[in-house]
């Protein structure tokens, strides 16, 4: 179990650079969400995906945002023209098939650090 | 529109002393309570889910509750190793997993 890998884990740019974070979901899991989180919050949704397909995407998610998952294995998020309050850290995360709809626990990575200078 | 509201914001425990955290939440046809353990630098694991009022779950020092409104999390004579961020999180019909802010919890030896 090699669980979810995300890369890299700190980026550091200057404002309106544009940045790109991959993330590898475990292997059998056909779910992906991106979540961002700030010192002190929860993780707030980004965007969803089921394979390839992106189903759900958050009203908070500016058009300078965009994820794929090509082919239904990794996935990027890019964000464009970065601003400050980009800052946080963006964490990936996997479930497995639905099994029925009665669980949907979260496998998590361990975040890429963003830092908007 | 759904909410998470977790409560104390943060807990300072002697080593044994027993507590309680609190995740009170409204939601539309709650799907499943979660809880997760973060700790600094690292992205949340899960601990427990729980899907009906009533019900209990238990791991090592841990016990999560759920009544129709709110759950609870029981921390029996912690440890410092207990030490972390505990997030409570609920899933209503879709696909969206929403999280409260989270307890901080410290456990002094």
């Amino acid at each position: 179990d090699t669980g979810v890998s995300q890369n890299p884990r700190h980026k550091i740019t200057k404002r309106g650079q544009n940045v790109t974070f991959r993330c590898d979901p475990i292997s059998e899991h056909n779910r992906l969400y991106w979540y961002r989180q700030t010192l002190g919050q929860g993780p707030e949704f980004l965007t969803y995906f089921q394979n390839e397909a992106q189903l759900e995407k958050s009203r908070l998610l500016s058009d300078r945002f965009s994820a794929e998952r090509p082919k239904g294995s990794f996935s990027t998020l890019e964000i464009q023209r970065t601003e400050q309050g980009d800052s946080a850290m963006y964490l990936c995360a996997s479930s497995p098939r639905d099994t029925g709809g009665t669980n949907e626990k979260l496998f998590f990575g361990s975040g890429t650090q963003l830092s908007v200078l | 529109e759904d909410q998470v509201t977790q409560s104390p914001e943060a807990l300072r425990l002697q080593e044994g002393e027993s507590s309680s955290l609190n995740c009170s939440y409204t939601v539309s046809g709650l799907r499943g309570l979660f809880w997760y353990r973060q700790d600094p630098g690292k992205g949340p694991e899960f601990l427990f889910t729980l899907y009906s009022a009533g019900e209990e779950k238990e791991k090592e020092r841990l016990k999560a509750t759920l009544t129709k409104k709110e759950s609870f999390l029981h921390i029996t004579a912690p440890k410092p190793e207990d030490s972390a961020t505990y997030l409570c999180a609920v899933q209503e019909g879709g696909f969206k997993t929403i999280f409260g802010a989270g307890t901080r919890l410290f456990v002094k030896a």
